[in-house]
């Protein structure tokens, strides 16, 4: 019975790399969120998607950030042409119908060098 | 400016204590939620307080909510070594229908000393 799974644990980038972040909602969850977190601060919402469709992504930043949750597979999270500053932990979340309660997978810490 | 703002910012208390952190809000909600996240870590619900409860209790957790003063509290009585961690209040970005977009505070970074 597992949790909302996040891979990998650690990713290091050069800039200018791409970064593709993975999560596995938990079994029965249709909605998956993506949080970042910076040292030190709470959590901030980036985007919320249900099967092949993106709910809200206000918190996106306009350019070389992008989110999918295809039918089949997990929802990635993609960012192009990686700078210092996506340094940050990536917390992906699910939840079930009543979308209240969020269940947290581990995170992805990204490191740009 | 954060919705959700934590105080203290850090807690060192004695196992056996009992510890509170304070969350205060700026917008109307319909419930108001705490988090724990331990180093490292994802965030580990603890608890869900509706709008129109002042109260609500799970184990040795008790929190409260002030909607006139747009506050809540969290108290963990009996503290031990292993409730170390970071503690979040967390409202959501859209009233009237949780979208999941949860705003968090910085949170309290709470020290349990065996």
């Amino acid at each position: 019975n597992a949790g909302v799974m996040q891979n990998p644990r650690h990713l290091v980038r050069r800039r200018g790399q791409e970064a593709r972040l993975r999560c596995s909602p938990m079994k029965g969850h249709s909605h998956v969120y993506w949080y970042r977190q910076l040292p030190e601060e709470g959590l901030k919402f980036m985007v919320y998607l249900q099967k092949e469709n993106i709910i809200d992504e206000s918190g996106m930043p306009k350019e070389r950030f992008s989110a999918e949750f295809p039918k089949e597979g997990p929802s990635i999270l993609r960012i192009q042409q990686v700078v210092r500053g996506d340094s940050a932990a990536y917390f992906c979340a699910s939840s079930g119908q009543g979308r209240e309660k969020l269940f947290f997978g581990s995170g992805t810490q990204l490191s740009v060098l | 400016s954060q919705q959700g703002e934590e105080d203290p910012q850090a807690l060192s208390i004695q196992e056996g204590e009992n510890a509170t952190m304070n969350c205060s809000y700026k917008t109307s909600i319909n419930n108001l939620q705490w988090y724990r996240q331990n180093s490292g870590r994802g965030l580990v619900h603890l608890i869900l307080i509706r709008s129109n409860e002042r109260e609500k209790h799970s184990g040795r957790l008790r929190v409260t909510l002030d909607t006139s003063k747009k506050s809540s509290s969290l108290l963990i009585t009996a503290s031990r070594a292993a409730d170390t961690a970071s503690y979040f209040c967390a409202t959501e970005a859209h009233y009237g229908g949780s979208q999941g977009n949860l705003i968090f505070g910085k949170g309290t970074k709470l020290s349990v000393k065996p």
